[in-house]
C-alpha cells in the first residue's frame, strides 16, 4: 500500500505570496490532518478534514486554510506569506480520524519564506 | 487544556545502554497517550499508544512505555540502544471529547543520539 504522499517536497516563496500544498492519503483513509513543525514550537495542529468536512481546527490565523476532495486528497493554502511561516508542513492520514486510529505521516513539505 | 512536557530536548546514550525518554502530561480526563518517532527527513511514525488498557505498553523496535497516573508520566524506554534508534521522539496526549473529535497535543520532542 502506498504511503502518504506530499507534494512538493521543497518550496521557496517570498513574503506576501500564497502557496498551496498537496497531500494524498493512504488509500481508504478518510481523515487528513495538517501540522506545522518548527524547531521552536514543535508540532502545531492546523486542522483535520474528514469526508470533505473540517472536523477540528487549531489556533492559526485565517490565512491558513484547507480543503479535502471527494477522493480524500487534501490541499492546504497559506495566503499572504510571512517569514514566520517558514516550517515543515506535515500531513497525516488515518482511517477514522481523531485519536481512535493511528496517524500515518507523509515526509512533509519544507516551506521557506524569504 | 491538556499539555505535554518532554524533559530534555537532547539525550545522548552509548550503543547498548538503556534509553529513557521522559514525558509528563496534564489532562483533566483519562488521556490517550502516544509516542511517535521521526527519522531524519521523514514524517512521524507511531511507536506505541496507551488507551486505558494495560499500563505497560509495548511498541515497535523494542520500545515500551509505562503509564503512571500518580506521576502523570508516560516515559519511553528501551533496554539496549541501537545506532538505528537515533531520531527525534515525540510524546502526545489526546485532547477533547471522546471519540473521533479528539485531537493530539504534542511535546516539543527529544532528539536521541546514540554513540558507538
Amino acid at each position: 500500500k502506498a504511503g502518504v504522499t506530499q507534494t512538493p517536497r521543497y518550496l521557496i516563496k517570498t513574503r506576501g505570496q500564497q502557496v498551496t500544498l498537496s497531500c494524498s492519503p493512504i488509500s481508504g483513509h478518510r481523515s487528513v490532518s495538517w501540522y506545522q513543525q518548527t524547531p521552536g514550537q514543535g508540532l502545531q495542529f492546523l486542522f483535520e478534514y474528514f469526508s470533505e468536512t473540517q472536523r477540528n481546527k487549531g489556533n492559526f490565523p485565517g490565512r491558513f486554510s484547507g480543503r479535502q476532495f471527494s477522493n480524500s486528497r487534501s490541499e492546504m493554502n497559506v495566503s499572504t506569506l510571512e517569514l514566520g511561516d517558514s516550517a515543515l508542513y506535515l500531513c497525516a492520514s488515518s482511517l477514522r480520524g481523531g485519536t481512535n486510529s493511528p496517524l500515518h505521516f507523509g515526509n512533509g513539505t519544507r516551506l521557506t519564506v524569504t | 487544556a491538556q499539555s505535554v512536557t518532554q524533559l530534555g530536548s537532547h539525550v545522548s546514550v552509548s550503543e547498548g545502554a538503556l534509553v529513557l525518554l521522559r514525558c509528563n502530561y496534564s489532562s483533566s480526563v483519562p488521556p490517550y497517550l502516544f509516542w511517535y518517532v521521526q527519522y531524519p527527513n521523514q514524517g512521524l511514525q507511531l511507536l506505541l499508544k496507551y488507551t486505558s488498557a494495560a499500563t505497560l505498553v509495548k511498541g515497535i523496535n523494542g520500545f515500551e512505555a509505562e503509564f503512571k497516573k500518580s506521576e502523570t508520566s508516560f516515559h519511553l524506554t528501551k533496554p539496549s540502544a541501537h545506532m538505528s534508534d537515533a531520531a527525534e521522539y515525540f510524546c502526545a496526549v489526546s485532547e477533547g471529547n471522546a471519540g473521533n473529535n479528539r485531537k493530539l497535543i504534542w511535546g516539543l520532542g527529544t532528539s536521541l543520539a546514540v554513540n558507538p
